[in-house]
């Protein structure tokens, strides 16, 4: 079974810009959680969507956003780039409970973005 | 807020030895689980733990949890170069459904082990 891909794996950007991030899930799950991995922060959770509704959203402006397709493939956009957005963007895959119930999360290899 | 907290930050083994990490957290949670991360690379999943009580193992690694405690550790048997890595624990929280597909994660613990 192949795992979650991410691309691109890595990015580079100016301030100012925008940058649009993929992930396709493991076939069968329909959960896609992102989260932020810095130095310094440590890993963050973003937003995470489920049948292309966003169920939960972590504490980032609304610079940071994302949508779900159909094909449960996810994209997150991130607008008019900070120097502090440079991290690895991580996404994971999960069936997507129902009731409450949450299973292993499987994570992607990341997009490395820098901002300069 | 949930806060989910690692200690040792940093630990430096010699091959051969035991140690344990623990994983402190702050509100009850229905989920705990550990991962792995080697330098550059994603997060691969280790063990998910259910219930007050649990253990898991898997080659020299062995995780538990005590929920009334509030406490996960993962304990490494004989440790070899190769389970040098950054651990993770990770909490699940559902609070009334909100928090679906949401991990808090610990600051991570990074582990190198040495000849």
């Amino acid at each position: 079974k192949a795992g979650v891909t991410q691309t691109p794996r890595y990015l580079i950007k100016t301030r100012g810009q925008q940058v649009t991030l993929s992930c396709s899930p493991i076939s069968g799950h329909r959960s896609v959680s992102w989260y932020q991995q810095t130095p310094g922060q440590g890993l963050q959770f973003l937003f995470e969507y489920f049948s292309e509704t966003q169920r939960n959203k972590g504490n980032f402006p609304g610079r940071f956003s994302g949508r779900q397709f159909s094909n449960s493939r996810s994209e997150m956009n991130v607008s008019t780039l900070e120097l502090g957005d440079s991290a690895l963007y991580l996404c994971a895959s999960s069936l997507g409970g129902v009731g409450g119930y949450q299973e292993t999360q499987y994570f992607g290899p990341g997009t490395r973005l820098l901002v300069l | 807020e949930l806060k989910v907290e690692q200690n040792p930050l940093f630990l430096s083994m010699q091959e051969g030895k035991n140690y344990t990490i623990y994983c402190n957290y702050s509100t009850t949670s229905d989920r705990l689980y550990w991962y792995r991360q080697d330098p550059g690379k994603s997060l691969e999943s280790l063990f998910v733990l259910l219930s007050n009580g649990a253990v898991k193992q898997e080659g020299r690694l062995m995780a538990s949890l005590d929920t009334k405690a509030r406490l996960s550790t993962l304990h490494i048997t004989a440790a070899v170069h190769d389970l040098s890595a950054t651990y993770f624990c990770a909490v699940g929280f559902n609070a009334g459904g909100t928090s679906y597909g949401k991990l808090t994660f610990g600051q991570g613990t990074i582990l190198t082990v040495h000849p």
